[in-house]
This record gives structure tokens, C-alpha cells and sequence, in this order.
């Protein structure tokens, strides 16, 4: 049973267009979270949503906007793309709030490459 | 800023011990985290340290000193499945967002 799970794993698309990617968690959680990892694997939080409301919102352009239609649901998606948007993106969750307590749960991870 | 800092690079033998060091720049870090990623795969809750002091699961331990800014990750018995980056993780407050430090790439010699 897949705790976090991201959909594609794989994205490959050319400079300018819009792209999605979707995040789904069974476990039960109150609290969902986009990261960006760079090539460097520097991990940056990009959104974090609790029970549906925005609680984290980091500096990103707005050609990011997130969306969680549901508490389990949590979809990124990005508006003109731009070569330095390639990365591997993560969705994760945790039972509680944002705080370093609380354990998150990793998604596989989705690379999206810009060409 | 709030960062935290770790060496990038630590290399030990298989079946040592061998510690990452995780220092932060900012006073008042609720608590430290620690995660383990594999190449091409997804970071892994390890530990918390909430309170100063060392905690111990199985051959990985974590140590906080809030006074000193300062902690680290000990792994004992090393295993070469425990190739991979070690990330520390901590935030200001209770339900702050968390900020990871850039990572110490593990290597693990026979």
C-alpha cells in the first residue's frame, strides 16, 4: 500500500508550457507539503496546506499555484515553464502541523525537466 | 537567515562509527530532525531531538544541545546500505515550517 504518492514520476516538456503534478496520501493526514529539490539536492518547502487551508507559502513565483481539493489530495500546478523550474519535486505529509516534531512521509518524488 | 549547516561529504569504513555535525545559525530551533535519502529516492524520517540530550533507535542516535546550537547524527556499526545523504531538519516554532540543511553525502568504504 503506497503511503504518498505522486503522479508522474517522470516529466519532460518544453519551456513555456503548463504542467501538473498530483499528490495523494492514505495515511490519514492533517497536513500535506510540496518541496523543490535542485540538482545541488538543497530541499526548499515550497506549500504546505492543513485540512485544506494554506498555512505555508514560501517565496515562489506565482507561476506555482498549489491546490488541495480534499485533505489527502494536494496538486501543484506550474504555469510557463522555465529551464530553472527543472528539479525533483516532493509532495509529503504529516499527522499534525508543519513542525520539526512531527515525522513527514515522502513521496517517490516527481523530476520534471524543463527543455 | 535561519540555515543550518552541515559538512557536505563524510566517508568511513564499513562497521565504524561515524558522526554528522548539523550547526544553526539562529537561536531557538524548536527541535532538530534528521532524514536519510538515497540516491534517486525519497528522504526518510530518522529522529527528532525536542530536548537536549542524546536519543537512541537502534544503531542511529541523535544528539541536540540547544545552548551550543548544535547537533548531530551518530551511526554505528556502519552498513553499506547506509550509503546516502543525511539531511538535518529544524524550525523556530512548534508548527513552523521546517528548513532542511543542504545534506552530508554519506560514503561508506569495504
Amino acid at each position: 500500500d503506497t503511503a504518498v504518492s505522486q503522479t508522474p514520476k517522470y516529466l519532460v516538456t518544453q519551456m513555456g508550457n503548463d504542467k501538473s503534478i498530483k499528490c495523494e496520501q492514505n495515511l490519514g493526514h492533517d497536513t500535506m507539503y510540496w518541496y523543490k529539490q535542485d540538482s545541488k539536492k538543497f530541499l526548499k518547502i515550497m506549500f504546505s496546506y492543513n485540512n485544506k487551508e494554506l498555512i505555508i507559502n514560501e517565496t515562489v513565483p506565482n507561476r506555482f499555484s498549489p491546490k488541495s481539493p480534499d485533505k489527502a489530495h494536494l496538486n501543484l500546478h506550474i504555469n510557463s515553464l522555465e529551464l530553472g523550474d527543472s528539479a525533483v519535486y516532493f509532495c509529503a505529509s504529516s499527522p499534525g502541523g508543519a513542525g520539526p516534531y512531527n515525522e513527514q512521509f515522502f513521496g517517490p518524488g516527481t523530476r520534471l525537466t524543463v527543455l | 537567515g535561519q540555515s543550518l549547516e552541515q559538512p557536505s561529504e563524510v566517508t568511513a569504513v564499513e562497521g565504524a562509527i561515524v558522526q554528522i555535525n548539523c550547526t544553526y545559525q539562529t537561536s531557538g530551533f524548536y527541535g532538530l530532525s534528521w532524514y536519510q535519502q538515497h540516491d534517486g529516492g525519497a528522504p526518510t524520517f530518522l529522529s527528532y531531538n525536542g530536548l537536549d540530550g542524546l536519543e537512541e533507535t537502534g544503531r542511529f542516535s541523535s544528539f541536540l544541545s540547544r545552548s551550543d546550537s548544535y547537533g548531530y547524527l551518530l551511526l554505528q556499526e556502519l552498513q553499506m546500505k547506509d550509503s546516502a545523504s543525511y539531511f538535518c531538519a529544524g524550525g523556530l516554532n512548534r508548527d513552523d515550517k521546517i528548513i532542511f540543511g543542504k545534506g552530508t553525502r554519506l560514503h561508506i568504504l569495504p
